[in-house]
């Protein structure tokens, strides 16, 4: 199966600290895509990062990508408690359509 | 623009009873997505369209389950009989240029089987 796993399943922290999501796929991919899904809503797409990338940044996001380990990992840095949701990592092999891991779920305190 | 927009948001139904569930993609976007989400099983890809056309509905548990597209604008997923395994949350998504692009998912409907 080409899903990705996300670990660890769940995180909590507190405000401020650092989030560090890891995601491990199977075969090899196009891209690699992180979601983040807050309680009772839809997906929302963070980041895309294709296969001839190793990092990439938004905002107070980093993702990395290692081909070779096929693994990668998304950093939320200075999180907030806004960042409360679970995370979704989603891989594309070939020209396909992309397969949800099923999620980290991530608490952000106070 | 408003996003993908679902109906309804809530459906509570006895099993047996036909479903409907409802998408309208983002304006312009050719591919729209169904998807179910659960507990056990995370979110799976039901079915995907392309320009109206159904591409892979491999994903579709059983003949209980049809989707449609009669235009670009509307998509409907239908479930004839349901029953209480089919409770679950059902996504809608669109994206456009390929398959594999960022998607757009819509606030899902909360199916509920008695």
């Amino acid at each position: 199966s080409q899903q990705g796993e996300e670990d660890p399943q769940a995180l909590s922290i507190q405000e401020g600290e650092n989030a560090t999501m890891n995601c491990s796929y199977k075969t090899s991919i196009n891209n690699l895509q992180w979601y983040r899904q807050n309680s009772g809503r839809g997906l929302v797409h963070l980041i895309l990062i294709r296969s001839n990338e190793r990092e990439k940044h938004s905002g107070r996001l980093r993702v990395t990508l290692d081909t070779s380990k096929k693994s990668s990992s998304l950093l939320i840095t200075a999180s907030r408690a806004a960042d409360t949701a679970s995370y979704f990592c989603a891989t594309v092999g070939g020209y396909s359509t992309l397969t949800f891991g099923k999620g980290t779920m991530l608490l952000v305190s106070p | 623009d408003a996003g993908v927009i679902q109906s309804p948001r809530h459906e509570v139904t006895e099993m047996g009873q036909e479903v409907t569930l409802r998408c309208k993609p983002i304006s312009g976007h050719d591919y729209l997505f169904w998807y179910r989400q659960t507990m056990m099983r995370g979110l799976e890809l039901l079915i995907y369209f392309n320009n109206n056309v159904p591409i892979d509905d491999s994903g579709m548990p059983e003949d209980r389950f049809s989707a449609k597209m009669p235009n670009a604008s509307f998509s409907t997923l239908k479930i004839q009989p349901s029953e209480p395994r089919d409770s679950a949350v059902y996504f809608c998504a669109s994206s456009s240029g390929d398959s594999y692009n960022e998607q757009f998912f819509g606030p899902g409907t909360r199916l509920t089987v008695l």
